[in-house]
């Protein structure tokens, strides 16, 4: 059974720093894993995708990296902005089954 | 633009009233699913299709039903015997097994 875990819950940093956000899921035979930003209200928008045989993927100021024998995935965010402020969540495939197991998601925060 | 579209937006129903939430895509998709997301809970699925006139139950599909008709379309119907429907609905799709996109939601409110 896959559990996706994210800690902290909730982060709040001062604007123009760097940080990272912890995902780490029970299962790693994993093919893909997906990190999301969900702002209030929203849908999920889709960030950084990371197939098994890569291990990173960046967009932008963003980096994701997967380690499946530790069973962890980052999310390194450069140089965070207010706009940055939404929550951040990730997703792990059930192995065999063609759906995704999400974390709680860590609420992050961005002060001017 | 290619994307996926739910409706409606906010949704308000009585007690005893079966309600349905549409959600169409033209990204040419094969694969669709409904979450439901509650404060706290994070996102749970209630029904995925992977193909026309197919779908399987998630975790949580008592008190839901869904039709998978045509490629572009996948309706969920929220029934009296869900029990607890106040909720955050949530439309997805994918190329099986590839990068999964969302969207924007639906707010049900129970009266």
């Amino acid at each position: 059974k896959q559990e996706v875990t994210q800690i902290p819950a909730a982060l709040s940093v001062p604007e123009g720093e760097n940080l990272v956000l912890n995902c780490s899921f029970t299962d790693s035979a994993i093919y893909n894993l997906q990190w999301f930003r969900q702002d209030p209200g929203k849908g999920l928008t889709s960030l950084l995708l990371i197939q098994s045989s890569q291990r990173e993927q960046t967009s932008g100021r963003l980096n994701a990296s997967l380690d499946k024998s530790s069973g962890r995935s980052t999310l390194y965010i450069a140089a965070s902005q207010p706009g940055d402020s939404a929550t951040y969540l990730c997703a792990a495939p059930i192995q065999g089954a063609q759906k995704l197991v999400f974390g709680q998601g860590t609420r992050l925060t961005i002060n001017p | 633009d290619g994307g996926i579209t739910q409706s409606p937006k906010y949704l308000f129903r009585k007690e005893g009233q079966n309600v349905t939430l549409s959600c169409e895509q033209n990204l040419n998709h094969d694969a669709m699913y409904w979450y439901r997301q509650d404060p706290g809970q994070g996102l749970r699925l209630i029904y995925y299709s992977q193909i026309v006139n197919d779908f399987q139950k998630g975790d949580i599909a008592e008190g839901y039903s869904v039709s998978r008709e045509k490629k572009e379309s996948f309706p969920l119907t929220v029934t009296s015997a869900q029990k607890n429907p106040t909720a955050f609905y949530l439309c997805a799709s994918s190329i099986v097994g590839r990068e999964l996109f969302f969207g924007e939601g639906s707010r049900l409110t129970v009266l």
